[in-house]
């Protein structure tokens, strides 16, 4: 079945950067877009960007223009999302979620990667 | 003031009808957008639930009951999810989302409790 796995839970310290993955199972990686969106404890879902994995192509919302990097690699159907600068806002649960290309049918999700941002 | 608003939380009756709203910042006409919505459970990533843009322009998750169903209040300049039939399963917290201005935005949620 279609399926998304990510990569462990996390801690960071302030200023330190935080890689998380997304591993693609039962479809052609290339196929379908990977978005990231993300989650504090007890707060609402927040859009960080998406990643054609064909072409590479990105596109970031304009909060994490600059501190976000989404990458692939297509030998392993993994996606990649990486964030810089780490602070205590940025503690939260992770998912990585497929869509054709610029649709908002997010399906399936990852099961999500808790990053603890703490001194 | 923010992209999407939703109220916070709802409560209804099982069995009853449940209409969760999702309004557009005033500028941004409901008419043109197709609003997705999602429903999350404790613990759980979000499901996509439905899209709605217009009664000839709409689609239903995998797997996901009729009795879910989306609608739009022009007048309130506003995305509806209605619930019909509640069920004690439904109890959950749920988001509608747009494409605007080159970004997927998320409203905040409304928590729906069934009781």
């Amino acid at each position: 079945q279609v399926q998304l796995v990510q990569s462990g839970a996390e801690v960071k310290k302030p200023g330190a950067s935080v890689k998380v993955s997304c591993k693609a199972s039962g479809y052609t990686f290339t196929s379908y877009d990977i978005n990231w969106v993300r989650q504090a404890t007890g707060q609402g879902l927040e859009w960080m960007g998406w990643m054609n994995p064909n072409s590479g192509n990105t596109g970031y919302a304009q909060k994490f223009q600059g501190r976000v990097t989404m990458t692939r690699n297509t030998s392993i159907s993994t996606a990649y999302m990486e964030l810089s600068s780490l602070t205590s806002e940025d503690t939260a649960m992770y998912y990585c979620a497929t869509s054709e290309s610029h649709s908002g049918w997010f399906d399936p999700w990852g099961q999500g990667t808790l990053v603890t941002v703490s001194s | 003031q923010a992209v999407l608003t939703q109220p916070s939380s709802l409560s209804a009756s099982p069995g009853a009808s449940a209409s969760l709203t999702c309004t557009l910042r005033s500028g941004i006409n409901v008419g043109t957008y197709r609003i997705y919505w999602y429903q999350q459970k404790p613990g759980s990533p979000p499901q996509f639930l439905l899209r709605y843009r217009s009664d000839s322009d709409k689609q239903q998750g995998s797997g996901v009951p009729s009795r879910f169903s989306g609608f739009k209040d022009a007048s309130a300049n506003a995305g509806i999810l209605l619930i019909s039939g509640l069920q004690s399963e439904d109890e959950a917290d749920y988001y509608c989302m747009i494409w605007h201005s080159s970004a997927w935005v998320f409203g905040g949620g409304t928590k729906l409790t069934v009781l």
